[in-house]
């Protein structure tokens, strides 16, 4: 089955500490997103890529780094410097015929800084 | 700017219930387009409809029903008779085809609750 998978789905950071969240896709799309969620908000973008080795700031880049290694990765690390980290975490993807493509997002990560 | 609006922040009916969810959006450009995800609790948005500025046609997918209209700047989403499975936090989306990036401007949801 196609689809965009997260992992893991919850975990845990004591503060100080880095964290990767992992997104991986085998849909073939071009483009892959990471958004934060936070309670009764909407979703705001933090990084997106276009392609293999390239890759944007959303509106709220700070404390967070990405690669885009490989079409089917886009790990984020959130780092040390993000001072509210705790949210929940979505990973998108759309292909990459327009700007405008319909985004699909996978099931969540849910990270707690204790 | 963009912006999207979704006034009621939650809604309660009880099944079969007809139920309209509103979206309100803001945009400064001629080419745009529009989205409504459903949010279960289990967390992930799971794509409805994807329409573009240039197309008012209303839709109609089994229960559910979008009614689009540019004079008003409204991309409203009914669902008819509803069922407990319904329940969830629904999201209305904006992306426009001009600018520099993709980011998907979503409003901040109406929590659906679908009472037995």
């Amino acid at each position: 089955d196609g689809g965009i998978t997260q992992s893991p789905k919850y975990l845990f950071r004591k503060e100080g500490q880095n964290v990767t969240l992992s997104c991986e896709q085998n849909l073939n799309h071009d483009a892959m997103y990471w958004y934060r969620q936070d309670p009764g908000q909407g979703l705001r973008l933090i990084y997106y890529s276009q392609i293999v080795n390239d890759f944007q700031k959303g509106d709220i880049a700070e404390g967070y780094s990405v690669s885009r290694e490989k079409k089917e990765s886009f790990p984020l690390t959130v780092t040390s410097a993000q001072k509210n980290p705790t949210a929940f975490y979505l990973c998108a993807s759309s292909h990459f015929s327009g700007r405008t493509d319909t985004q699909y997002f996978g099931p969540g990560t849910r990270l707690t800084v204790l | 700017a963009q912006k999207v609006t979704q006034a009621q922040t939650e809604i309660s009916v009880v099944e079969k219930e007809d139920v309209t969810l509103d979206c309100v959006y803001e945009t400064r450009d001629t080419t745009y387009y529009l989205f409504w995800y459903k949010q279960p609790p289990s967390g992930e948005l799971v794509f409805l409809i994807r329409r573009n500025s240039f197309d008012e046609q209303n839709e109609i997918s089994g229960r559910y029903s979008w009614n689009f209209q540019k004079s008003t700047s409204s991309f409203n989403f009914t669902i008819t008779a509803s069922q407990v499975v319904d329940s969830a936090v629904y999201f209305c989306a904006l992306i426009h085809s001009g600018g520099s990036n993709y980011k998907l401007t979503f409003g901040k949801g109406t929590l659906l609750t679908v009472n037995p």
